[in-house]
Order: C-alpha cells, then structure tokens, then sequence
C-alpha cells in the first residue's frame, strides 16, 4: 500500500528536551511538507522540501530543523528553543509532476510537552 | 499576504444538505482544494478544481466556484453523521507546491 505513515502517533516529552518526529512515504513524491496544527486554526507550514538535500523555511520555522537525507524521509525536529511545541503535526508529500500539485497527508503525531 | 477565510462552525440535520463556504484573496490561485479531517486523523483529500471551471461534481459532493467574487463552496447531499468533521479549503497558486494555504477550517455537526 502506498501512503504516507508519521511515527508515533502521540509522543510525551519533558520541557527542555528535543524530540523528532518521524515521517516517511512510499509514494515516490519529490516534495514533502511539515505543518503544525493548534485547536481551532489552520495548518501552518513549517518545513518543506522540494528535493532531496533541499529544504526551505515556512511561516514558522523558529525552533525546528529538518533533514532530507533520502527522498522517502523528512523527520522534523522540534528543539527547545520551541517556544509552545504542544499541538498536532502533519507530514505531506506531493509529486512535481502532478499538474493539481494535490498535497497528500499522513495521520498526524500529537505531542505533549508537559 | 494571501488568505483564506471560512466560518468556522456549521450544523445541519442528517439528511439535509450541507454548504461550507470558502473565500480566498489570491486571483492567481491555479488549483483550489477541499479536504476533510476527522477526530485525531490527517486530512484526507475531497476534491479539488482547477481555476477555469465554475463547478464540479462527484457523487454527493458538488464543488462551486465564483472567480469573480474569489467564492469557493462545497455542498454536501444527504449529509449523513459519518460527515461530520473538518472541511479545509485550500488554494494553491504554481506548479512546486510552496504556496499553498489553507484556511481556518469548518467543523461540521451533523444532527441525528
């Protein structure tokens, strides 16, 4: 099955501490995207990567860092330096090539800094 | 900067059709996007239409576009409670994925 998978889907951390966030895709896209969800807004973007080696700052970018070392995997790090790190995240990917340039999404992790 | 607004609450009976309403501030938007979350879960692409077309239509889903007015609408036919979620519009505007918005999302109830 081709998709889009986000480990784990909820994750704890201390205050103070870095987690990563995993994505991963098998669907051969070239771009991948990292958004942050808050409770009654929209997703803002974080990261994104239109290549592999290649990634670009979002909206909100202050406080994670991101790697694209193989075309399948874009994990987000979320650092302490991240003022309000709880809230939902959401990996995409898309294919240049797809002319409606449609946005895919995966099942989310929820962290929790407590 | 671009922009793009919904109301953010809507409740309908089952049954009854549901219309969630969409504006956008960018003329130059190529394709617009409707996706649905559900409690917990990603979001899962609906729709979408390109922006030459004023309408589309996919089973119980019929997708509105007035350019003119930057007006994007989703209407729902024999809304049924597994509906029930969060409708995000969302527009993109070239051809590499970066600009992308989406707006704020409509939770939608709907009612035994």
């Amino acid at each position: 099955d081709g998709g889009i998978t986000q480990s784990p889907k909820y994750l704890f951390r201390k205050e103070g501490q870095n987690v990563t966030l995993s994505c991963e895709q098998n669907l051969n896209h070239d771009a991948m995207y990292w958004y942050r969800q808050d409770p009654g807004q929209g997703l803002r973007l974080i990261y994104y990567s239109q290549i592999v080696n290649d990634f670009q700052k979002g909206d909100i970018a202050e406080g994670y860092s991101v790697s694209r070392e193989k075309k399948e995997s874009f994990p987000l790090t979320v650092t302490s330096a991240q003022k309000n790190p709880t809230a939902f995240y959401l990996c995409a990917s898309s294919d240049r090539a797809d002319r409606t340039d449609t946005q895919y999404f995966g099942p989310g992790t929820r962290l929790t800094v407590l | 900067g671009e922009d793009v607004e919904q109301s953010l609450f809507l409740s309908v009976r089952e049954g009854d059709s549901s219309v969630i309403n969409c504006t956008y501030t960018d003329s130059s938007s190529t394709y617009l996007y409707w996706y649905k979350q559900e409690p917990g879960a990603g979001l899962q692409l609906l729709t979408y239409i390109f922006s030459n077309m004023d309408m589309k239509q996919d089973q119980r889903l019929t997708v509105l576009l007035n350019k003119k007015d930057k007006h994007l609408s989703l209407r729902i036919a024999d809304t049924q409670t597994g509906d029930s979620a969060i409708y995000f519009c969302a527009e993109s505007w070239d051809n590499y994925g970066q600009n992308f918005v989406f707006g704020p999302g409509t939770r939608l109830s709907v009612l035994p």
